[in-house]
């Protein structure tokens, strides 16, 4: 069964910290994505990767990274967070004429 | 400005009632329209997609009509179920590797 995994699921972090936000994929897809979720915003993608070692800007990317090392593993990096990226991060995989698949989510607080 | 736009925001029925979900939007480019579902600590999961080459997509109890010309679709849930209480996402792409444009959602609540 197609698997998108999230970790941690939750996280705590000081303003002006680094977060690293991690997602493997057993889908074998050659599609990832970062989208975080907020309440009257939806969902909003961020950061997206066609495979390993591409990563290509979203809709919202400023104060985000990403790195896609490898076919399964995308992570999300925010070098300084702050309190306005206090969100829920989904990660997902998709390929041609597949449907995309979410991870439960990354709940991350910036104090 | 939304792309993608849904009403109404909530939507209660009673069980066995059909729920109407709307969804409108404004890129002609949008080619492919996925509805998603998503339970509270969940992540959305796909319920049932249309390309724009069709009028009409039903899979069980789902159905999505689409208008081209009027850049608009709707999700009817037919004979709805206590269980199919969640949040409805309508979303669009142009380009599928490029990601989804989602819309706000529409909480569904089903009463018994």
């Amino acid at each position: 069964e197609a698997a998108v995994t999230q970790s941690p699921r939750n996280k705590v972090a000081v303003t002006g910290g680094k977060v690293t936000l991690s997602c493997n994929q057993t889908n074998n897809h050659n599609n990832m994505y970062w989208y975080r979720q907020d309440t009257g915003h939806g969902l909003r993608l961020i950061h997206y990767s066609y495979g390993a070692g591409s990563t290509e800007k979203g809709d919202i990317p400023d104060g985000y990274k990403a790195s896609r090392p490898s076919q399964e593993n995308f992570s999300l990096i925010l070098e300084l967070a702050t309190p306005s990226q206090t969100s829920v991060y989904f990660c997902a995989s998709g390929d041609f004429n597949t449907e995309v698949f979410f991870g439960k989510g990354t709940r991350l607080t910036v104090v | 400005q939304q792309q993608v736009r849904q009403s109404p925001q909530s939507l209660t029925v009673w069980e066995g009632e059909t729920a109407i979900l709307n969804c409108s939007y404004e890129n002609s480019a949008f080619d492919y329209f996925p509805w998603y579902q998503q339970f509270p600590g969940e992540g959305p999961a796909l319920l049932i997609a249309i390309r724009s080459v069709s009028d009409k997509k039903e899979d069980g109890g789902f159905t999505i009509f689409f208008n081209k010309r009027e850049k608009n679709l709707s999700l009817h849930i037919k004979d709805s179920q206590p269980g199919d209480s969640a949040t409805y996402f309508c979303a669009a792409s142009v380009n599928y590797a490029q990601g989804l444009t989602f819309g706000l959602g529409t909480r569904v609540s089903v009463f018994p």
